[in-house]
C-alpha cells in the first residue's frame, strides 16, 4: 500500500528558532501534498495543499511567510516553521494523493509533533 | 457553524454492545464520505469510504442521508480494540482535496 513517511517525529525547540519537517512518499509519486495541523482535542485542519512543482495553496487565516512549503519532487514536501513560537505548538501531519488509480485517497503520515519552548 | 459536526463524546460502551455515531455536514455540494479512525497521538487512518446505499465492512456499517447531510457509522460486538476518535470526513469534490474534518467522536470500549 501507499506508505508516506515524516521526519522528525518529534521536535521539542526554542522560541524564535526555525523547524523544518519532511513529508515524502515512499512508493507512489505525490502529485499533490497536503498539510494539516491538529491541537489537543480539536480537529484536523488543513492548512495548506502543494502541487509538485508550484506555489502551495494556503488556507485562510494561514500565513505562508511564517509557513513555508516547498514540494520540490514527486516525493518530497517539507513545511517550515519560521521563528516559531509556543503556539506553534501543535502536531502537523502531511498527506500526499498520487497519480492513477486511487488517487482520490489522502495517505496519511505519522505526523510530527512540535514543542515550542 | 462547523462544517462537518459531530458529538465529540465519550461514549463510553462494554466490549460486546452496538454502537452509533452521527455527523451533520453543512455543505450541500460535498461529494464525497468517509470514516477515519485516530488513535491518541497517531494520524488518522481511513476506516470505510461512505456510500449513498450505504455499506458495510464487517461490523462496521456506514450510511448516508444526503438528503438531510446526515452521515452515521455503526460499531456491533464492539471490541476493546475500537477504542479510538472516530473522525467523519467530507470532500467537497472527487479529486482527493478539500477534505474536511469533523471534531471526532471519541470510544472507549471497556471490558
Amino acid at each position: 500500500g501507499a506508505v508516506v513517511s515524516q521526519h522528525p517525529s518529534w521536535v521539542i525547540c526554542k522560541s524564535g528558532t526555525s523547524v523544518k519537517i519532511e513529508c515524502r512518499s515512499l512508493d507512489f509519486q505525490a502529485t499533490t501534498m497536503f498539510w494539516y495541523r491538529q491541537f489537543p482535542k480539536q480537529s484536523l485542519m488543513l492548512m495548506a495543499t502543494s502541487n509538485e512543482g508550484s506555489k502551495a495553496t494556503y488556507e485562510q487565516g494561514v500565513e505562508k511567510d511564517k509557513f513555508l512549503i516547498n514540494h520540490a519532487s514527486l516525493t518530497l514536501s517539507t513545511l517550515t516553521v519560521t521563528s516559531a513560537h509556543p503556539e506553534d505548538s501543535s502536531f502537523y501531519i502531511c498527506s500526499a494523493t498520487g497519480a492513477g488509480a486511487g488517487s482520490q485517497t489522502q495517505y496519511f503520515g505519522p505526523g510530527t509533533r512540535l514543542l515550542v519552548l | 457553524r462547523k462544517e462537518v459536526e459531530q458529538d465529540p463524546g465519550p461514549f463510553n460502551v462494554p466490549e460486546g454492545a452496538t454502537v452509533a455515531f452521527n455527523c451533520t455536514y453543512s455543505n450541500s455540494a460535498s461529494q464525497s464520505f468517509f470514516w477515519y479512525r485516530q488513535d491518541c497521538r497517531k494520524e488518522p487512518k481511513l476506516l470505510m469510504s461512505v456510500y449513498s446505499s450505504g455499506n458495510e465492512d464487517g461490523r462496521f456499517t456506514a450510511q448516508l442521508n444526503r438528503a438531510s447531510q446526515y452521515i452515521s457509522l455503526l460499531i456491533r460486538d464492539s471490541k476493546l480494540s475500537d477504542s479510538a476518535t472516530y473522525l467523519c470526513v467530507v470532500n467537497k469534490d472527487n479529486a482527493g482535496n478539500m477534505l474536511t474534518f469533523g471534531g471526532g467522536t471519541r470510544l472507549m470500549v471497556k471490558p
